[in-house]
């Protein structure tokens, strides 16, 4: 069975950091490209950054590019997300989830439950 | 940057069908994606691909594409299946995801 866990999350004061973990098992992590999306309370999706299977191609949003860094561990079956100048709008639940890909960005086929992020003073 | 249009929200009542589109200028070259999510859960696949289904996902959910529109259709609508609604692609360039902005189906 594939299983996604965050975990990593807090409250924490704006320009602050955190540092996101996700530890997958049930599957052969690194076939696969891993992703994470977050969801602002009461708010839709929102991609966030992308990692693929041997970590020669991440992509960001745009709201996150130059704060974030993605990184994973095969042989730890671990993606993180290292998250610096932290602001109030990244306030959210962060999904880890896996594409059906290996390498090209198509479809999130597993999601993990999430871990809340909260930015507050 | 690119975005994918859905309804904020469908209702309809039990045994009714629910149609959800999702409007994006990519998706005649890019697939579409289908999540569900219920409240306090995580998104969960129902579509890929347009139209094929996962194994576990009951058969009254089904996908379609026209042009630039792909369809989420449920079929005879049961209570559990209100919930919101994601679609998600990619740009042209397959550079990163976008997701809708979600609907929210209620079951009268």
């Amino acid at each position: 069975e594939v299983q996604l866990v965050e975990s990593g999350g807090g409250l924490v004061k704006p320009g602050g950091s955190l540092r996101l973990s996700c530890g997958a098992s049930g599957f052969t992590f690194n076939n696969y490209r891993m992703n994470w999306v977050r969801q602002a309370p009461g708010k839709g999706l929102e991609w966030v950054s992308s990692i693929s299977s041997s970590s020669t191609s991440i992509r960001y949003a745009d709201s996150v590019k130059g704060r974030f860094t993605i990184s994973r561990d095969n042989a730890k079956n671990s993606l993180y997300l290292q998250m610096n100048s932290l602001r109030a709008d990244d306030t959210a639940v962060y999904y880890c989830a896996r594409d059906r890909s290996y390498d090209i960005l198509t479809g999130l086929d597993y999601w993990g439950q999430g871990t809340l992020v909260t930015v507050s003073s | 940057s690119y975005e994918l249009t859905q309804p904020p929200s469908v209702s309809v009542s039990p045994g009714q069908t629910a149609r959800i589109t999702c409007s994006g200028d990519a998706l005649p070259k890019q697939y579409a994606y289908w999540y569900q999510q219920k409240p306090g859960q995580a998104p969960v696949v129902v579509i890929y691909k347009d139209s094929e289904r996962p194994s576990g996902i009951p058969e009254r959910f089904s996908g379609s594409t026209s042009g630039t529109t792909v369809t989420l259709t449920i079929s005879e609508v049961q209570a559990e299946d209100e919930a919101d609604y994601f679609c998600q692609s990619v740009d042209t360039s397959a550079s990163y995801y976008v997701f809708g902005n979600g609907t929210k189906v209620t079951v009268l």
